[in-house]
């Protein structure tokens, strides 16, 4: 069983609407999780980090942590077209000395 | 701007060549990785650092070796290059804590 699990998508949403991305996670372990955006053919870029469960917004991005589910959710707000790209989920275990473990990615579509 | 520098960006080399991808950053992080990346697919963890004379091998035994003799350079070395070897290297830091990581612009290697 992969240690973060994402939706490979594609997620395919209207200009203006929310998508939502998920991931669940194994290692119950694991104290915070990140998002990163990674466009094609560039390196990821953090978007959010959380590790509370509950709810963390920052602009038009909002993180959800449910660590009862293992379940980090990821909301965009208002998505724009240029927010067309992969986003990976990543978790911090304590086997690889607490580096992070990453999905797949979730490839999500903002469509005009 | 970016301040994690990775060389080259892109590398086609033979079968059997020794080859060495630099990562170098300048923001005094102590913690260095290097991840794998095919596309479509997660990013693997191969090395990390926790500092100075540091470092260990990740979930992914890809045949290589790594170095840490100053804090702002991570060189991966490959000894002997193998088309199963072709993927992008990211290198990445990070400060100690609950914070991600920044990411280099990666090395696209192509072993033919």
């Amino acid at each position: 069983q992969k240690e973060v699990e994402q939706n490979s998508g594609p997620l395919s949403v209207p200009e203006g609407a929310i998508a939502s991305l998920n991931c669940t996670y194994s290692d119950r372990g694991s104290q915070s999780f990140f998002w990163y955006r990674q466009y094609s053919g560039k390196s990821p870029e953090l978007i959010m980090f959380i590790y509370s469960n509950g709810d963390k917004e920052d602009g038009r991005f909002t993180a959800q942590l449910n660590k009862a589910s293992q379940y980090v959710s990821l909301l965009i707000r208002d998505s724009q077209p240029s927010d067309s790209a992969t986003y990976l989920c990543a978790g911090r275990g304590k086997h690889s000395g607490y580096a992070l473990n990453f999905g797949k990615g979730t490839s999500l579509l903002v469509t005009p | 701007e970016a301040d994690i520098y990775q060389t080259p960006r892109y590398l086609v080399i033979g079968t059997g060549k020794k080859i060495t991808l630099e990562c170098s950053q300048t923001m005094g992080h102590d913690k260095m990785y290097w991840y794998q990346q095919d596309p479509g697919m997660e990013l693997h963890l191969i090395h990390y650092s926790y500092g100075v004379n540091s470092t260990e091998k990740g979930d992914l035994s890809s045949e290589s070796t790594v170095s840490r003799i100053r804090t702002e350079h991570f060189p991966l070395t490959l000894e002997s290059a193998r088309p199963s070897h072709t993927s992008q290297y990211l290198c990445a830091s990070s400060v100690a804590g609950e914070y991600g990581y920044t990411f280099g612009s990666g090395t696209r290697l192509t072993v033919v």
